[in-house]
């Protein structure tokens, strides 16, 4: 099983910010990595899937880099319905598995 | 808008059996791989299973594999969860989700959650 541990456990930051979270990988993934935003009391949203791709209606302030076992979500100016939780999730190997979360605060 | 509804949830024994629904609409749900992961407070999120568009392949969890299908109805746009031998730490909120086209695990579409409590 592929272990994602994401980093760090909690960002606080103010609106206008630029958020940088960091997602990594027990072995290589190649560029499956997707990052979800998660608000209470609502479902995961995909925000980014295969390293980079934005799905459509994903503001592009959302970002996404990697490979391997190292990838990096960028929320370049944080806008205030950005603060929530995000999980990087792998997609490489059959279990796939999410990571323990970034929680984004103000 | 497109839209998954859970439904089936609830309080069930040790050793019990429940079977999630999710209804999808407002996308062509016979095109698209469908799958069920569940969310808890100290495990987080965990992935159970997905199934083809066709519902010819089906993946499931180590942990879950052999107590839990999946299955689906395209005709009826209903996708499932059986659950049997259900155990306490089975206890989440169980969320149905749409794979994004070109292949499994990106999930684009999530449900609301479906609760399932196992408990005596």
């Amino acid at each position: 099983e592929i272990v994602l541990t994401q980093s760090p456990a909690t960002l606080s930051l103010s609106p206008g910010e630029r958020a940088t979270l960091s997602c990594r990988a027990s072995q290589s993934v190649n560029t499956y990595i997707a990052w979800y935003q998660q608000k209470p009391g609502q479902p995961p949203r995909l925000l980014i899937y295969d390293g980079s791709n934005r799905p459509t209606g994903i503001p592009a302030r959302f970002s996404g880099s990697g490979s391997g076992t190292d990838f990096t979500l960028t929320i370049s100016s944080l806008e205030p319905e950005d603060f929530a939780v995000y999980y990087c999730q792998q997609r490489s190997h059959w279990l796939f598995t999410f990571g323990p979360g970034t929680k984004v605060d103000i | 808008e497109m839209q998954l509804v859970e439904s089936g949830g609830g309080l069930v024994p040790p050793g019990g059996s429940l079977r999630l629904s999710c209804a999808g609409s407002g996308f062509t749900f016979s095109s698209y791989a469908m799958s069920w992961v569940r969310q808890t407070p100290d495990k987080g999120l965990h992935w159970l299973s997905s199934i083809s568009d066709s519902a010819t392949t089906t993946y499931y969890a180590d942990s879950v594999k052999g107590r839990f299908t999946i299955t689906r109805d395209n005709s009826q746009n209903i996708l499932y969860l059986q659950m049997n031998s259900l155990r306490a730490e089975d206890t989440a909120l169980y969320y149905c989700a749409k794979d994004h086209f070109g292949g499994y695990g990106k999930f684009d579409l999530w449900g609301q959650g479906a609760l399932v409590t196992v408990s005596s």
